[in-house]
């Protein structure tokens, strides 16, 4: 079964810390792994995505790391706010234009 | 950037009745959308696949019967929830394939609550 394992559930960190979410797959044939952010009552929202051609993909605060042998990759957020405060998901998918398998999600609460 | 639509956001109904979900992408061509499903405090399930112009492609243990998808033309795609029960009482978001980008962008979610 393809899967996508995450952690934490929730993370507390203080404004100005670091936030690191981590997930692990299983299957070899998935090529591109995107972040989403979703706030209660809405919709997710693509942050940043990588391609295993990578290991590293920055984008304003947001940071993808990527290990192909280890089948792992992580969503660090510097300096995170208040405002960040939100449920992340990981994903991955065979090509970027296909169907999603999403991660369990991590309830991130940024304190001020 | 791409914008995804859902209508209605939020929709009350009772138990028996059928509810029609409405999902657009206002500024761009999508010729594949998919549905999902979101309980409180999970992640999202993926329902179905559409394609414009075929039949969807129902996930395991999804009833194709009880969750009608119509993909009429490249921006709308319909949910329908026939006979709708109470624990069909949930979040349910689409999404659409951006032609030619490959991008995956989400609507903003229709609340159903089944009384």
């Amino acid at each position: 079964q393809q899967q996508v394992k995450q952690s934490p559930q929730s993370l507390i960190v203080q404004k100005g810390g670091i936030s690191i979410i981590n997930c692990a797959y299983e299957n070899t044939a998935f090529d591109y792994f995107p972040w989403y952010q979703q706030f209660p009552g809405k919709g997710p929202a693509l942050l940043i995505a990588i391609r295993p051609d990578v290991s590293e993909k920055k984008e304003g605060r947001f940071t993808i790391s990527f290990n192909k042998s280890a089948k792992q990759f992580s969503l660090h957020i510097m300096d995170s706010q208040p405002g960040d405060s939100a449920t992340y998901f990981c994903a991955a998918s065979r090509g970027s234009g296909s169907r999603l398998t999403f991660g369990e999600g991590t309830q991130l609460t940024v304190n001020p | 950037g791409a914008v995804v639509s859902q209508h209605p956001s939020r929709v009350i109904c009772k138990s028996g009745t059928s509810v029609k979900i409405e999902c657009r992408s206002l500024d761009f061509q999508a010729t594949t959308m998919f549905w999902y499903r979101q309980f409180p405090k999970q992640s999202l399930m993926l329902m179905a696949t559409s394609n414009e112009g075929s039949k969807a492609t129902y996930e395991q243990g999804v009833e194709k019967d009880k969750f009608l998808i119509n993909h009429a033309s490249l921006t709308l795609s319909t949910l329908t929830v026939t006979s709708a029960h109470p624990e069909d009482s949930s979040f349910y978001i689409c999404s659409a394939i951006r032609e030619g980008r490959g991008t995956q962008y989400f609507g903003p979610g229709t609340r159903l609550l089944v009384l």
